[in-house]
């Protein structure tokens, strides 16, 4: 089993919509948590970060639920710009460095 | 400002052949690492290097090697290049102790024949 799942698509969804990522991770030992975007052809740059409580920026909102080992990003309203591979991100204190799922391709259509 | 430096951007070997690919931040940062990425497969970790003078293996090390060579460069090395080695790959840094956010070079297109 990967340590980080995710669901790779594609969504194609129109502009607009509102589109939820979940995310699985099978280390329950793991400490922080992100989401990141990558471009076609792109480095992957920060997204957000995931907090136990929740959080949201702008159209953007990540949640943690510890109990399940789950991550989901929530965008709504959707736009062309949106269009990207977005990673679930997990760190694991003991490692030091981050695992990233294999992405979630999102394509907005006009 | 520089960020992450990555180099060469693209390069085709001869299976057999060596090459290092190189990486220089310029923001402080104590914690380097380098990934490859490959169709369906994700990013995944090949070697790191907490801080200068130490380094750790990642999830895939076997074939690489790599030198921190100061604070501000981590090399990897490709000793004798596989087809298995074609890969984008990518050099990224983070700040010890900070919010774990990764700066990532722009990657290196590696292409084995």
């Amino acid at each position: 089993r990967k340590e980080v799942e995710q669901d790779p698509g594609p969504f194609n969804v129109p502009e607009g919509a509102t589109v939820a990522f979940n995310c699985t991770y099978s280390n329950s030992a793991s400490q922080s948590f992100f989401w990141y975007r990558q471009d076609c052809r792109k480095e992957p740059k920060l997204l957000m970060s995931v907090y136990s409580s929740g959080n949201e920026d702008g159209r953007f909102t990540a949640q943690l639920n510890r109990a399940s080992q789950y991550i989901s990003l929530l965008i709504r309203d959707s736009k062309l710009s949106d269009s990207a591979t977005y990673l679930c991100v997990v760190m694991d204190t003991g490692r030091r460095a981050l695992t990233f799922g294999s992405g979630t391709r999102l394509q907005v259509q006009p | 400002n520089a960020g992450v430096t990555q180099t060469p951007k693209f390069q085709v070997l001869k299976t057999g052949q060596s090459m290092t690919l190189q990486c220089a931040q310029d923001m402080n940062h104590n914690s380097m690492y380098w990934y490859r990425q490959d169709p369906g497969m994700g990013l995944r970790l090949i070697y790191y290097s907490a801080s200068e003078g130490t380094t750790d293996k990642g999830e895939v090390p076997n074939g690489y090697n790599v030198s921190r060579l100061n604070k501000r460069e981590f090399s990897l090395r490709l000793e004798s290049a596989a087809p298995s080695q074609t890969s984008v790959y990518f050099c990224a840094s983070t700040l010890a102790g900070g919010t774990g956010e990764l700066f990532f070079g722009e990657g290196s297109r590696l292409t084995v024949l």
